[in-house]
């Protein structure tokens, strides 16, 4: 059973990082695209940054040379480093797998709350 | 980037309705194009996709159709589970891949 838990939301302070974890089971991370979406609070979903197989990165302009995506082939686990955090950055975010390498979301964590305040 | 709309925002329906929802590319994107279904406090779930491909496990009272730059999102006949929001997302052209604003499906 394909499985994402994302882990390492909580609250921080405005040009504060964080490091958000997303740990798969059921898959290997390694062999499929996988992406970063964030919800704002009552808002739409925003895509974040995507890591292809082949470990190429694309981020949303929102978020370029602020956060950078990654993975453990080793613990199958995806990762987001977030820098210079702003208040519009707070939103809930979840890691989703890429189906087939085609573009859409087939599979979903649950999704960790990031806040940005002082 | 390629903006999706759709519309209505928001609507109020019955159990046992068929509502569809519409969603429009700002350039063709021939049929890569996802409808998923968000419950409050939960994760997108994704319902179709290449347009019109029921994801497995879902209800066959969901379909999609279009192509180009207009689709829609059908549901049959409303279910109680069914009152949720509703967001289209393109993968024609990324980055920046890009959902719609969403629509609400609320009870009547």
């Amino acid at each position: 059973e394909v499985q994402l838990v994302e882990s390492g939301g909580g609250l921080v302070q405005p040009g504060g990082s964080l490091r958000l974890s997303c740990a798969a089971s059921g898959f290997t991370v390694s062999s499929n695209y996988m992406s970063w979406v964030r919800q704002a609070p009552g808002k739409g979903l925003e895509w974040v940054s995507v890591i292809y197989s082949g470990g190429s990165t694309y981020y949303a302009d929102s978020v370029k040379g602020r956060f950078t995506i990654s993975r453990d082939n080793s613990k199958n686990t995806l990762y987001l480093q977030m820098n210079s955090l702003r208040a519009e950055d707070t939103a809930v975010y979840y890691c989703a797998r890429v189906g087939r390498q085609l573009g859409y979301f087939d599979y979903w964590g649950q999704g960790t709350l990031v806040t940005v305040s002082s | 980037a390629i903006r999706m709309t759709q519309s209505p925002s928001s609507f109020s329906a019955s159990t046992g309705d068929r509502v569809t929802i519409t969603c429009r590319a700002s350039q063709g994107i021939s049929s890569y194009l996802a409808w998923y279904q968000q419950k409050p406090g939960k994760a997108p779930k994704l319902l179709i996709y290449a347009a019109s491909t029921l994801q497995s496990g879902v209800p066959s009272r969901f379909s999609g159709s279009g192509s180009g730059t207009d689709f829609t999102l059908t549901i049959s006949c409303l279910q109680s589970e069914d009152f949720a929001t509703y967001y289209c997302q393109q993968y024609y052209s990324y980055p920046p891949l890009t959902f719609g604003g969403g629509t609400k499906v609320e009870i009547k």
